[in-house]
């Protein structure tokens, strides 16, 4: 069964920190998505990034990166010199290319992140 | 501007209603989805619709009811039958499956 992981339910940095996210994720198939949202507190899901299964080649755009390791099943989010604005709700999330539910994502929980001035 | 449109953002319901949250969007995606969420959990999938004329059930459709008349459009019922149905619900869309999902503001459903 699939199923996504994130073991940090909150983390609070002082603002200009680094801190990363940690996305375990369990799937039977061999291919398929990986992706990162943002919920702010105004409630909307942000769309961050999607990797495909086959593509394991770390992603940076701007303070952001994404470090996919198959070997660890992993995708983790790592935020640069963190800003008061990046405070939100982070979900990873999977989604399998075949099957019954294909296309349908199967979220993490969330780690909570506050950065404070 | 493109994007998604759920109304109301607050919702009331009372013991016994039928309740029916809206979702617009004006993307051209062919596939739409409503999710529930409850503090502090991730987002469950109540169900989802890859194209017009036909839904499928996710993870968690009992006491809920869709319809997808249009493509522009996947209203959501909250029946008498969802016995606990305080929580924020999101509407999100996307291309096809595996393509991004986008999201809607969300309506957050309350319990008179």
């Amino acid at each position: 069964a699939q199923k996504v992981t994130q073991a940090q339910t909150e983390i609070s940095v002082v603002e200009k920190e680094d801190v990363t996210l940690d996305c375990v994720y369990e799937t039977r198939d061999t291919t398929y998505y990986l992706f990162w949202y943002k919920q702010p507190p105004s409630g909307e899901l942000v769309f961050l990034i999607r990797r495909n299964s086959f593509d394991e080649q770390n992603e940076i755009s701007g303070r952001y990166s994404w470090n996919f390791q198959k070997s660890t099943s992993s995708f983790n989010f790592t935020i640069t010199a963190s800003q008061v604005v990046d405070s939100a709700v982070y979900f990873c999330a999977l989604s399998e290319a075949y099957g019954g539910s294909q296309g349908n994502l199967i979220f993490g929980k969330g780690t909570k992140l506050s950065v404070k001035p | 501007d493109g994007g998604i449109t759920q109304s109301p953002k607050y919702l009331f319901r009372k013991e016994g209603q039928n309740v029916t949250l809206s979702c617009e969007q004006n993307l051209n995606h062919d596939a739409m989805y409503w999710y529930r969420q409850d503090p502090g959990q991730g987002l469950r999938l109540i169900y989802y619709s890859q194209i017009v004329n036909d839904f499928q059930k996710g993870d968690i459709a009992e006491g809920y009811s869709v319809s997808r008349e249009k493509k522009e459009s996947f209203p959501l019922t909250v029946t008498s039958a969802q016995k606990n149905p305080t929580a924020f619900y999101l509407c999100a869309s996307s291309r096809s499956y595996n393509q991004p999902q986008h999201f809607g503001d969300g309506t957050r459903l309350s319990i008179l």
